[in-house]
């Protein structure tokens, strides 16, 4: 089974400043990665996914993911962080089941913090 | 187009009761996945429905069961309802449920609390 590990639980940022969040995976095939960002009190919202087509995938919002296989690596980055950013984001990898059909497997997220 | 919407939004149940959620995709979808989210584990996957059948299901006890209708409506069910069963419940919505090419659509959510 495919795994994420989240690198914190909560990254605290001002606003303006560099927003870095972490994600490795663990996959025995090449993988297909998501972000996904909850706001409070709401669903999850796709923020970017990687298929292979590129290893810089660009996404909602201006958030941006490289795909790095040498270090099994999918961070999210925003070169500016905004008040409105602030909620919690997941990386989620694709894992096949017996069945053959895919799920996603989620990491325990992170809660971004953005202060003025 | 309305989105996913899951009904109640809250709930509070006692240990040994039992419990329904309420699901109804996204007009036209007909892949229904249900995760359940706590602050410790973060979201877990329950189940998968597709046209009615169970297509794929996580490593939940017996407890946690769920049903799918004709018009894609989604249910789940929890039985004999213990404290750990506290969590907010997502549902998520897709054409076919292939997740490697589809958007998933996710609910809001029922927060149930178990006392």
């Amino acid at each position: 089974a495919q795994s994420v590990t989240q690198l914190g639980s909560h990254v605290s940022v001002s606003e303006g400043a560099l927003v870095l969040l972490r994600c490795n995976y663990s996959s025995s095939v090449p993988p297909y990665l998501f972000w996904y960002v909850q706001y409070p009190n709401q669903g999850l919202q796709l923020l970017l996914k990687y298929t292979s087509a590129a290893t810089l995938v660009k996404g909602i919002n201006g958030f941006e993911a490289e795909f790095k296989k040498s270090e099994t690596s999918f961070h999210l980055t925003k070169p500016s962080a905004h008040m409105s950013d602030a909620a919690e984001y997941f990386c989620a990898v694709s894992d096949t089941s017996v069945s053959g059909y895919s799920t996603l497997t989620f990491g325990k997220g992170t809660m971004l913090l953005v202060s003025p | 187009k309305a989105g996913v919407t899951q009904t109640p939004r809250y709930l509070i149940k006692t240990r040994g009761q039992q419990v329904t959620l309420s699901c109804s995709p996204i007009s036209g979808h007909r892949s229904v996945s249900w995760y359940q989210q706590t602050p410790g584990q973060g979201l877990q996957f329950l189940f998968e429905y597709f046209s009615e059948t169970q297509r794929n299901k996580g490593n939940f006890p017996g407890r946690f069961s769920g049903r799918q209708f004709s018009n894609s409506r989604s249910e789940m069910n929890v039985s004999t309802l213990e404290l750990g069963d506290s969590a907010l419940y997502l549902c998520a919505s897709s054409p076919v449920g292939r997740v490697t090419d589809e958007k998933l659509f996710f609910g809001s959510g029922t927060q149930l609390s178990v006392l």
